[in-house]
């Protein structure tokens, strides 16, 4: 009965890789987030999604692309790591613009 | 552009003891504040929010315009209250919030 679920939980990976993390939410939210979480715990927006459109990119280098099928799911797929990639990763999940965020457990990721 | 900050990011009390936790924040509009919390293993999940006015397990904020803050106060601390907590803006009009960089709340028995 996860509400909001990312996999996987941790990631460790070689730079100049490619890797995917995917979210799902079942709580019939229309709008999907990714926040980054860098090594001082500052949480920062990286992309919003609404009804599968972005609607929010935070200057994240084209590096990261995200992709929303469907309503349900936004996964975050990130090209070439870099070690500054090193982050924890939230997916978060909301009913329109309502400010009430629900998060996913977070994708702790590790560059090499 | 849009900050908020927490001053502290560790802060210790005792159970029983009066917290509060800082927030300040830096913007033109008008803003809509909010706390969340994430306590050990668990999500980070919201805490309260200044549009309710609400008390949520002890915790109250005010936001305070004049001096750009929105703290949150408990009387008696709890052990159980022990988190991380977040302070976070939402710009007006705006699909996202802008969180602080977080204090890690710890009460001592």
């Amino acid at each position: 009965d996860t509400a909001v679920s990312q996999t996987p939980k941790y990631l460790v990976t070689q730079m100049g890789n490619d890797k995917s993390i995917k979210c799902e939410q079942n709580l019939g939210h229309d709008t999907m987030y990714w926040y980054k979480q860098d090594s001082k715990k500052f949480l920062k927006i990286m992309f919003s999604y609404n009804n599968k459109e972005l609607i929010i990119n935070e200057t994240v280098p084209n590096r990261f692309s995200p992709k929303s099928p469907d309503k349900a799911h936004l996964n975050l797929h990130i090209n070439s790591l870099e070690l500054g990639d090193s982050a924890v990763y939230f997916c978060a999940s909301s009913l329109g613009g309502d400010e009430k965020l629900f998060f996913g457990s977070g994708t702790q990721l590790s560059v090499l | 552009a849009q900050r908020v900050t927490q001053p502290e990011k560790l802060l210790s009390v005792f159970k029983g003891a009066p917290v509060e936790l800082k927030c300040n924040y830096s913007y033109s509009g008008s803003p809509e504040l909010f706390w969340y919390v994430q306590y050990s293993r668990q999500r980070l999940q919201l805490l309260l929010r200044h549009i309710s006015r609400e008390s949520i397990k002890g915790f109250t904020a005010d936001l305070n315009k004049g001096e750009t803050s929105f703290h949150l106060k408990k009387p008696f601390a709890q052990e159980e209250d022990s988190a991380m907590y977040y302070c976070a803006l939402r710009p007006q009009g705006a699909q996202k919030l802008v969180f602080g960089q977080g204090t890690r709340l710890t009460i001592n028995p």
